[in-house]
């Protein structure tokens, strides 16, 4: 079964940082693109970030550009997202999402249950 | 970025009407274009992608259409399970955007 199961959030002050993970099973983990897409409470969606299933090129939100960084561990089939310097805006729940295709420019088939980050004051 | 409008942000339905959520994005964006359903406390889940292929395991009862910048979902015959909030994205140019949500209510 593919799965996605993320991990790491929780309460963080402002300014500091957190890192989440997303553990994927079920697939071969490098032949898709993987994304973040984030939803502040009662709010919309937002993508965060994307990490392409071949070379590994990642993209980012202008709102998280320079504060967060994506990567990967392709022998562990783990997705982390390094989140720095946060704001009140980045509290929200995290999901983790897989593109149907390796290029970043795929739809999100799969996504995991995600995980809540609250920035306090 | 890309601007994507949905229309209505929510609407009132009975079980079995048909019903249809519209998704203009500000420039053109070819087929590239997805549709996602989200129920309260869970993850959205990939209804229709390349705006008119139903993703494996969609009833035939929801279908997808539209190019350029016009798009549109509708559920033929609505069902108990439908309701919820819709979302439409857009994959062609980064970043990807959403639309801010269609809620599909019981009337």
């Amino acid at each position: 079964e593919v799965q996605l199961l993320e991990s790491g959030g929780g309460l963080v002050q402002w300014g500091g940082s957190l890192r989440l993970s997303c553990a994927a099973s079920g697939f071969t983990f490098s032949n898709y693109a993987m994304n973040w897409v984030r939803q502040a409470p009662g709010k919309g969606l937002e993508w965060v970030s994307v990490i392409s299933g071949s070379a590994g090129s990642t993209d980012y939100a202008d709102s998280v550009k320079g504060r967060f960084i994506l990567s990967r561990d392709i022998s562990n089939n783990t997705l982390y997202l390094q989140m720095s310097s946060v704001r009140a805006e980045d509290t929200a729940t995290y999901y983790c999402a897989k593109g149907v295709t390796r290029l970043p420019s795929s739809a999100f088939d799969i996504w995991g249950q995600g995980t809540m980050v609250t920035v306090s004051s | 970025a890309i601007r994507m409008t949905q229309s209505p942000s929510s609407l009132s339905a009975s079980t079995g009407d048909r019903v249809t959520i519209t998704c203009r994005a500000s420039q053109g964006i070819s087929s590239y274009l997805a549709w996602y359903q989200q129920k309260a406390g869970k993850a959205p889940k990939l209804l229709i992608y390349a705006a008119s292929t139903l993703q494996s395991g969609v009833p035939s009862r929801l279908s997808g259409s539209g190019s350029g910048t016009d798009f549109t979902l509708t559920i033929s015959c609505l069902q108990s399970e439908d309701f919820a909030t819709y979302y439409c994205q857009q994959y062609h140019s980064s970043p990807w955007t959403f639309g801010q949500g269609t809620k599909v209510e019981i009337k």
